[in-house]
């Protein structure tokens, strides 16, 4: 079957470095999106890899691995707004997208 | 209207009403879908549109039903809920190069 991974929770400090993994098995693979969810709104698009590397957007990064099934998103010099679940999702082989259950992260200040 | 509007956003509904979501986009994106989120779980699809006049079942399409009669509106109705049909509901929009999508800011349903 096909399955994300991604933990449940996580805790950082504000101002600091968080890296949130997801693992994947699916059937194809056509490109890795991660998304921003605050709690009680609706999910936004943060970014989208297709190919091996890293994609660097302002504070946030996100990269991808195809032969090991892996991704993460890197969050630098956090902010309390960063509070918030993140979703990693993989479109598969027929173009359908694959979600994992969502990291909630925790800013301490 | 900028982006997807749903409605309602909030309901509550006894088991056995029948309950349409509505949800309109206005950004001329071909492909449409509807998801429910449940705690734990992750974004699961009920049906989709590739296109107006087109629709497909997703992941957990039994007791939910769709149409598309043009472009803009995607109404996911209920025929007759039941409990487990609590959720959160989230209506999206793709124009379908990257794949980007866009949601609406979902439509809370608690059936009893």
């Amino acid at each position: 079957g096909q399955n994300i991974d991604q933990p449940t929770e996580m805790t950082a400090t504000e101002g600091a470095i968080v890296q949130i993994n997801c693992t994947y098995q699916t059937s194809g693979f056509n490109g890795l999106f991660w998304y921003q969810q605050h709690a009680g709104e609706a999910p936004t698009f943060l970014s989208y890899n297709v190919l091996d590397g890293l994609e660097e957007k302002g504070r946030f990064s996100s990269f991808l691995s195809r032969s090991k099934g892996y991704s993460y998103l890197l969050l630098k010099e956090l902010q309390m707004k960063d509070s918030a679940s993140y979703l990693c999702a993989v479109r598969d082989s027929n173009y359908q997208l694959i979600w994992g259950a969502g990291t909630k992260l925790i800013i301490k200040p | 209207i900028a982006g997807i509007t749903q409605a309602p956003t909030s309901q509550i509904l006894a088991a056995g009403r029948r309950m349409t979501l509505r949800c309109t986009q206005d950004m001329r994106h071909n492909a449409m879908y509807w998801y429910r989120q449940d705690l734990g779980l992750g974004l699961r699809l009920i049906h989709y549109s590739n296109t107006a006049g087109t629709t497909g079942k997703g992941e957990v399409p039994d007791g939910y039903s769709v149409s598309r009669a043009n472009t803009d509106d995607f109404p996911l109705t209920l025929a007759s809920a039941v409990p487990s049909q609590t959720s959160v509901y989230f209506c999206a929009s793709t124009a379908g190069d990257t794949g980007e999508l866009f949601f609406g800011e979902g439509s809370r349903l608690t059936v009893l």
